[in-house]
C-alpha cells in the first residue's frame, strides 16, 4: 500500500513569505504528526492531529499552524518565514497514537524548506 | 518534561566489529522506537518496543528495552558498510508525540 506522501519535496522561500506543506497519510491512518528536523535542534515535535482535531502541540511560535481534513490529509502552514525556519519537515502517520498496540509511526520523505 | 539522551553521538567502527548504542529517557514510558535515517532521506522504522524486557532482532541489529532502568539499547553485530546511517531512538510518553534522541551517526569502514 502507498506510504506517507509529502508535497512538495523541496521549497525555496524568501523571508517574510508564508508556506503551506501537505501530507497524505497511509490509507486508514487517522493520526498525522509533524516534526521539524534541523542540524542544531534535531527532531522536534510540531503538532499532532487526529480526526481533524489538534491533540498536541510542541513548543513552536504561533507562526506555525496546521489542520487536518476529513480524509485525514494534513497541511501545515508557516507564516512570516524566518531564516531559522529552514529545515526538513517530516510528517508521520499512524493508526492512532492513543492505541497501545498500533502506535507505530511511518514517516514521509519530508519537505526540505530553505528560507533565503 | 521528557528528555531522551543517546550515546555515542558519533560512532566509527570497523566492519565485522560489534557495538551498542544506548538510549536513556527521563520519565516513565513503555513505548520506544528505533529509526534509521540515511543522508537526505526520511526516517525508516526499525523496531517498536512496547513492554519491559522486549527484545527484537532484524539481521545484524537487535534492540531491547528496560523500562525500569529507562534504557534501550541497539546492538550491532558484525557491522557491514550498509549499516552506515544515523540511528534515532524515540520515546512516546503517552502524550501523542514522539520525543527523539539526538541521534547516533554510525560510520562503518573496511
Amino acid at each position: 500500500k502507498a506510504g506517507v506522501t509529502q508535497t512538495p519535496r523541496y521549497l525555496i522561500k524568501t523571508r517574510g513569505q508564508q508556506v503551506t506543506l501537505s501530507c497524505s497519510p497511509i490509507s486508514g491512518h487517522r493520526s498525522v504528526s509533524w516534526y521539524q528536523q534541523t542540524p542544531g535542534q534535531g527532531l522536534q515535535f510540531l503538532f499532532e492531529y487526529f480526526s481533524e482535531t489538534q491533540r498536541n502541540k510542541g513548543n513552536f511560535p504561533g507562526r506555525f499552524s496546521g489542520r487536518q481534513f476529513s480524509n485525514s490529509r494534513s497541511e501545515m502552514n508557516v507564516s512570516t518565514l524566518e531564516l531559522g525556519d529552514s529545515a526538513l519537515y517530516l510528517c508521520a502517520s499512524s493508526l492512532t497514537r492513543a492505541s497501545y498496540m498500533n502506535t507505530e509511526a511511518f514517516f514521509g520523505q519530508g519537505t526540505r524548506l530553505t528560507v533565503v | 518534561e521528557l528528555k531522551v539522551e543517546q550515546n555515542p553521538l558519533f560512532l566509527s567502527m570497523q566492519e565485522g566489529k560489534n557495538y551498542t548504542i544506548y538510549c536513556n529517557y527521563s520519565t516513565t514510558s513503555d513505548r520506544l522506537y528505533w529509526y534509521r535515517q540515511d543522508p537526505g532521506k526520511s526516517l525508516e522504522s526499525l523496531f517498536v518496543l512496547l513492554s519491559n524486557g522486549a527484545v527484537k532482532q532484524e539481521g545484524r541489529l537487535m534492540a531491547s528495552l528496560d523500562t525500569k532502568a529507562r534504557l534501550s539499547t541497539l546492538h550491532i553485530t558484525a557491522a557491514v558498510h550498509d549499516l552506515s546511517a544515523t540511528y534515532f531512538c524515540a520515546v512516546d510518553a503517552n502524550t501523542d508525540k514522539l520525543i527523539f534522541g539526538t541521534g547516533t551517526r554510525l560510520q562503518v569502514f573496511p
